[in-house]
């Protein structure tokens, strides 16, 4: 079973308007959670970064939240744009002093912002 | 600064016919990750390096696929004989370091096609 759950699949949105991505994580003891954004045909590139004690980290219209506790994440689009169409990737840093260096990828949601 | 470069862009060759992926990251970055990415899936880790060692390989397909990284800079990841199921983006990474405080870049991908 995947260490890093990522809901909804996919979403349609038109340009203008916010939506909110979800990322249910297991990974237990962690160092950070990353979101990242894949444009088609490109590698994924970093949004935010958080640490296990961080609770929100913005990055423009991007915002992410984190809570430790429930192991859930969100990233929030503000006034959505066309370029805003891609994969967004829910990434978590196993802890390395459990001699565990791996990323966990989420499956990514697809974000299609139309006019 | 110059990104994770990665050749070639794309690739289509025959069932168990063999290719080799090339990767050179950023200057100083000590750990290199090679990760397999279907269509609609997050990346999976192949194989990580920290300079020329391996740190985890368990999910390498070890009779067909290898990689090595000589020096502790460029990295190539071949596939011999190749399959149809290896249809994907081939992704490769590297971060300054192991324990996963700082952000991994990520090169441009291959996409592997086999007919």
């Amino acid at each position: 079973k995947n260490q890093v759950e990522q809901s909804p699949q996919s979403l349609i949105i038109l340009e203008g308007k916010n939506c909110t991505l979800q990322c249910n994580y297991t990974v237990s003891p962690f160092s950070n959670l990353r979101w990242y954004k894949q444009d088609t045909g490109r590698g994924p590139v970093s949004l935010t970064i958080m640490t296990f004690s961080e609770n929100t980290k913005s990055n423009g219209r991007y915002t992410a939240t984190l809570d430790a506790d429930t192991k859930q994440s969100s990233l929030h689009i503000t006034a959505s744009q066309l370029s805003d169409s891609a994969s967004y990737i829910c990434v978590v840093s196993h802890d390395y002093r459990s001699n565990d260096y791996k990323l966990s990828f989420g499956a990514g949601t697809t974000v299609t912002v139309r006019a | 600064e110059a990104g994770v470069a990665q050749s070639p862009r794309y690739k289509i060759i025959e069932k168990r016919q063999s290719v080799a992926f090339w990767c050179n990251p950023i200057s100083g970055h000590a750990t290199l990750y090679w990760y397999q990415q279907i269509l609609g899936q997050g990346p999976k880790l192949l194989i990580q390096f920290q300079n020329n060692g391996v740190v985890d390989d368990s999910q390498l397909p070890k009779d067909r696929f290898s990689a090595e990284r000589l020096k502790g800079v460029d990295s190539t990841l071949k596939i011999q004989p190749a399959k149809l199921e290896d249809s994907a983006v081939y992704l490769c990474a590297s971060s300054l370091d192991l324990k996963g405080f700082t952000e991994a870049f990520f090169g441009q991908g291959t996409r592997l096609t086999v007919v």
